[in-house]
């Protein structure tokens, strides 16, 4: 079984640009959740997608950020507009089913705004 | 306000030493996980204590849960370079339609030097 798919793995980007972020979940997981990982705040809950539902986004900014996680293909977060304190890295992790609460991690996608 | 607190913050021990690290809150959990994290990758999950008293080994990690399931603790016995990481304890969050994700500490960041 493949695990959590994260891609890209480094991102770049310039202030004002949109970044993508992609997840593509372990097989057989339609549960998933981004979390955003800054070295002062440590691991943040963002926003948690069952296959084309948001369930909770209480963690997401209002503005500039978006997720989707639609019937067919990967999971999406988007930040539109990045600025400086957008650069962290961003994980993506699935589970079975909302009751099993152990989250399986991908990589990550650091990304460095410029 | 931090719902778990975890520490030491940094820890740095010489190998084959035996060293405890910390994960305390005011709330109780009906279950509580550790995760490693590796520079540049993922948190996986290493553990979840379920019963208030409960010991389980993982190999030379002994992970207990408080009586009163609101701490926890992580010891290592001998430890060794390849434990090096950010050790994590998190806690699922609860809406009223299940687990909606996870709560992290800031963690305990580990070296362990040869």
């Amino acid at each position: 079984n493949a695990g959590v798919m994260q891609n890209p793995r480094h991102l770049v980007r310039r202030r004002g640009q949109e970044a993508r972020l992609r997840c593509s979940p372990m097989k057989g997981h339609s549960h998933v959740y981004w979390y955003r990982q800054l070295p002062e705040e440590g691991l943040k809950f963002m926003v948690y997608l069952q296959k084309e539902n948001i369930i909770d986004e209480s963690g997401m900014p209002k503005e500039r950020f978006s997720a989707e996680f639609p019937k067919e293909g990967p999971s999406i977060l988007r930040i539109q507009q990045v600025v400086r304190g957008d650069s962290a890295a961003y994980f993506c992790a699935s589970s079975p089913s909302r009751q099993n609460t152990e989250a399986f991690f991908g990589q990550g996608t650091r990304l460095t705004v410029v | 306000t931090q719902l778990l607190e975890q520490s030491p913050q940094f820890l740095s021990i010489q190998e084959g030493e035996n060293l405890t690290v910390y994960c305390n809150s005011s709330s109780v959990f009906s279950s509580l996980q550790w995760y490693r994290q590796e520079p540049g990758e993922g948190p996986v999950l290493l553990v979840t204590v379920v019963t208030g008293g409960e010991v389980k080994k993982l190999k030379r990690l002994t992970f207990q849960f408080g009586d009163a399931r609101k701490d926890s603790s992580l010891h290592i016995t001998a430890a060794q370079p390849g434990d090096t990481g950010l050790y994590l304890c998190a806690v699922a969050m609860y809406s009223g339609g299940g687990a909606d994700g996870l709560t992290f500490g800031k963690g305990t960041h580990l070296i362990i030097q040869p």
